[in-house]
C-alpha cells in the first residue's frame, strides 16, 4: 500500500517570501500522479498542481511550482511571492495509474503573515 | 465546464436521525464519485467510491450508506446519525479523460449533537 508522509504539521511565512512544503511517498509503482490540494478556511478543497511521474520536468502554474524527485520520492510544493490568500491546509496526494483511489497525506497547516 | 455540487452547505441534526447529502456533478458523463469525510483538524477519509450507476464501493465499515441512482448524482445516507459522524463531508468527482485527477464540491458541514 503506498502511504504519503508530510512531516510539517504547521508552518508560517511572511508575505511576499518563499516557502517549501514537503512530502514524501512510500510506494513500488512505476507509473502514477502526484498532487497538491489546497483547502483554504472555506474548506474546499482547490487542486493547485499536478505531476505525472513519467515527466521528469517540473510542474509549475504561476506561483507554485514542485521539486520533484522520484528516486528520493519526494514531491515538495515550493509557493513564491507568498500571498495572505495562501493560508490553508496544504494536501499532497498519490495516485497509482489506472487505480481509482488516491492516498492523502494528513496535510500543512500554512499561515502567511502580513 | 465541470461543476459539483453538494446540498446542504451545512446541517445540524440530533443523534439518532435519519441523513441524506445529495451531490450532483454537471457538464460531464459517467464519472468516478467519491464520498470523504474530515474530522476537525484532520486529514480525508474516503468512506465511497463508485464508477457507475448501482456501483458503489464502501472503504470503511460504518452506520453510513451512500447510492447513485443517476449517472451524475450521489447520494450519502444514514439512518441513525451517531455523534461521532459529525464532520465535513466533501464530494468529489473524476472523468475518465482527466489522468487521475479528482475534483472536489463545496462541502457540507455536519454538526450531531
Amino acid at each position: 500500500a503506498q502511504t504519503v508522509t508530510q512531516s510539517q504539521p504547521e508552518m508560517s511565512v511572511q508575505e511576499a517570501e518563499t516557502v517549501t512544503l514537503s512530502c514524501t511517498y512510500d510506494t513500488s509503482e512505476n507509473n502514477y500522479y502526484l498532487f497538491w490540494y489546497k483547502q483554504p478556511p472555506s474548506r474546499q478543497m482547490i487542486l493547485v498542481i499536478r505531476q505525472e511521474a513519467y515527466k521528469q520536468q517540473n510542474a509549475t502554474e504561476n506561483r507554485f511550482s514542485v521539486n520533484f524527485q522520484k528516486a528520493a520520492k519526494s514531491f515538495s510544493l515550493k509557493i513564491s511571492d507568498s500571498q495572505l490568500g495562501d493560508t490553508a491546509m496544504y494536501f499532497c496526494a498519490f495516485m497509482k495509474r489506472g487505480s481509482y483511489i488516491p492516498t492523502f497525506g494528513r496535510g500543512t497547516s500554512l499561515i502567511v503573515h502580513p | 465546464s465541470q461543476t459539483i455540487h453538494q446540498w446542504p452547505a451545512t446541517l445540524v441534526q440530533p443523534v439518532g436521525s435519519p441523513l441524506s447529502l445529495e451531490c450532483t456533478v454537471e457538464g460531464t458523463s459517467n464519472p468516478n464519485l467519491y464520498w470523504y469525510r474530515q474530522a476537525a483538524g484532520r486529514g480525508l477519509q474516503l468512506l465511497f467510491y463508485s464508477v457507475g450507476i448501482g456501483q458503489i464501493s464502501s472503504e470503511v465499515p460504518q452506520n453510513l450508506s451512500a447510492s447513485r441512482p443517476q449517472d451524475r448524482q450521489f447520494i450519502l445516507s444514514s439512518k441513525k446519525l451517531l455523534l461521532s459522524d459529525s464532520g465535513f463531508y466533501l464530494c468529489a468527482w473524476r472523468g475518465d479523460r482527466d489522468e487521475e485527477t479528482q475534483y472536489f464540491g463545496p462541502g457540507t458541514r455536519l454538526l450531531v449533537l
